[in-house]
């Protein structure tokens, strides 16, 4: 079942700036992953955080955890045009990942 | 980071073609592999998850007379869509996971399956 929901789910800013989705949820989970999808791609693992984590970080992605608000963030700082992509957030709850809408981020060069 | 090939990477063919789709994981030995479906500016759908040397588990909706899956290897399962017709056009994604807890799963890059 899907159950992630990002917020907003098209988002288009200037390169250098700092990009924020927002994930929410609705059951318990074992971990919440984070992936980027090129158009016509498969997905590539960013990153993962467990339930007991509050924040982790990873490069210039920082991802937020708040299991009472069943939510998370994604913020991918000084964004690059490279960063064009679609990003989905996908709850870990039984071995299989459940994902959310997706959010497509445009970088402006 | 763990590699996972799936092959084709698009398949163009007639109404009634019955295509098989490939997963392989290229470094790690993959006990869980799982297909997904994704449609257009939407999310990834979960049709059914293969373990090693059992069957498949199937998503509520998904026929598994339609979409059969065979998982022989620890690095090996395929999805082969049976008598594929227009509406089973759609862009499929395997992945592959090692079965650890707590460990991101590994995707192909999609096979995109078009039927005309």
């Amino acid at each position: 079942s899907q159950q992630g929901e990002e917020d907003p789910q098209a988002l288009s800013i200037q390169e250098g700036e700092n990009a924020t989705m927002n994930c929410s949820y609705k059951t318990s989970i074992n971990n919440l992953q984070w992936y980027r999808q090129n158009s016509g791609r498969g997905l590539v693992h960013l990153i993962l955080i467990r339930s007991n984590e509050r924040e982790k970080h990873s490069g210039r992605l920082r991802v937020t955890l708040d299991t009472s608000k069943k939510s998370s963030s994604l913020l991918i700082t000084a964004s690059r045009a490279a960063d064009t992509a679609s990003y989905f957030c996908a709850t870990d709850g039984n071995n299989r990942l459940a994902f959310g809408k997706g959010n497509q981020v445009v970088v402006i060069p | 980071g763990a590699v996972v090939s799936q092959h084709p990477s698009w398949v163009i063919c007639k109404s009634g073609t019955s295509v098989k789709i490939e997963c392989r994981s290229l470094d790690f030995q993959a006990t869980t592999m799982f297909w997904y479906r994704q449609f257009p500016k939407q999310s990834l759908m979960l049709m059914a998850t293969s373990n090693e040397g059992s069957k498949a588990t199937y998503e509520q909706g998904v026929e598994k007379d339609k979409f059969l899956i065979n998982h022989a290897s620890l690095t090996l399962s395929t999805l082969t869509v049976t008598s594929a017709h227009p509406e089973d056009s759609s862009f499929y994604i395997c992945s592959a996971a090692s079965g650890l807890s707590n460990q991101p799963q590994h995707f192909g890059d999609g096979t995109r399956l078009s039927i005309l």
